[in-house]
């Protein structure tokens, strides 16, 4: 049983670059979120989905994209990289979002 | 001002110490909370859920003052492993609010 996994994890990037995080679940979880955590701010959500062909948008939306085609994938797009987007980014999976989140082991993503 | 606030520490403390820290939400409406525990910027983990009632688990208890709004972890008999980060995470409808973390180091 694999829980979530998340590809790749460093990556390094060019200012205006494209890249897709992308993040698996094989628990059946309808509920999943990405977030971004930079020192001293903690985690904060960009987007979630409570089930396949439903996203919204979390605290930090702004130049990410994600799709939910099937249960199990919710990757996160970059759309045109930036700076302020060096991060750590994970993904977790729920039954729900009063569930225990499962976290993947995290991407590790610098813009120069 | 940030939706939950922790202090961010770090608590220094000797094995079998007694621990305590709190942490303070915004939203009064928020329905759900947890501790979350994250080592050296790995991926969190569930501690335990709080309930109003208050609960423990092993050595740690949990407590949640709806009406000040905020949020206690105690952990008793400190061990070396409990060294951590210790994040307070509230739910609001569908999207958590993470702290930025609590600190302890706990030393031989």
């Amino acid at each position: 049983n694999a829980g979530v996994t998340q590809t790749p994890k460093f990556q390094v990037l060019k200012t205006g670059q494209s890249m897709t995080l992308q993040c698996a679940q094989d628990m059946n979880h309808e509920y999943m979120s990405w977030y971004r955590q930079d020192p001293g701010m903690g985690l904060r959500l960009i987007h979630y989905s409570v089930g396949a062909g439903i996203t919204d948008q979390g605290e930090v939306p702004n130049g990410y994209n994600v799709s939910r085609s099937t249960t199990e994938d919710f990757p996160l797009r970059l759309l045109s990289a930036a700076p302020s987007q060096t991060s750590v980014y994970f993904c977790a999976s729920s039954s729900g979002p009063t569930d225990t989140q499962y976290f993947g082991p995290g991407t590790r993503l610098t813009v120069l | 001002r940030k939706e939950v606030e922790q202090d961010p520490g770090p608590f220094n403390v000797p094995e079998g110490a007694t621990v305590a820290f709190n942490c303070t939400y915004s939203n009064s409406a928020s329905q759900s909370f947890f501790w979350y525990r994250q080592d050296c910027r790995k991926e969190p983990k569930l501690l335990m859920s709080v309930y109003s009632s208050g609960n423990e688990d092993g050595r740690f208890t949990a407590q949640l003052n709806r009406a000040s709004q905020y949020i206690s972890l105690l952990i008793r008999d400190s061990k070396l492993s409990d060294s951590a980060t210790y994040l307070c995470v509230v739910n609001n409808d569908y999207k958590l609010s993470f702290g930025a973390g609590t600190t302890v180091t706990v030393r031989a």
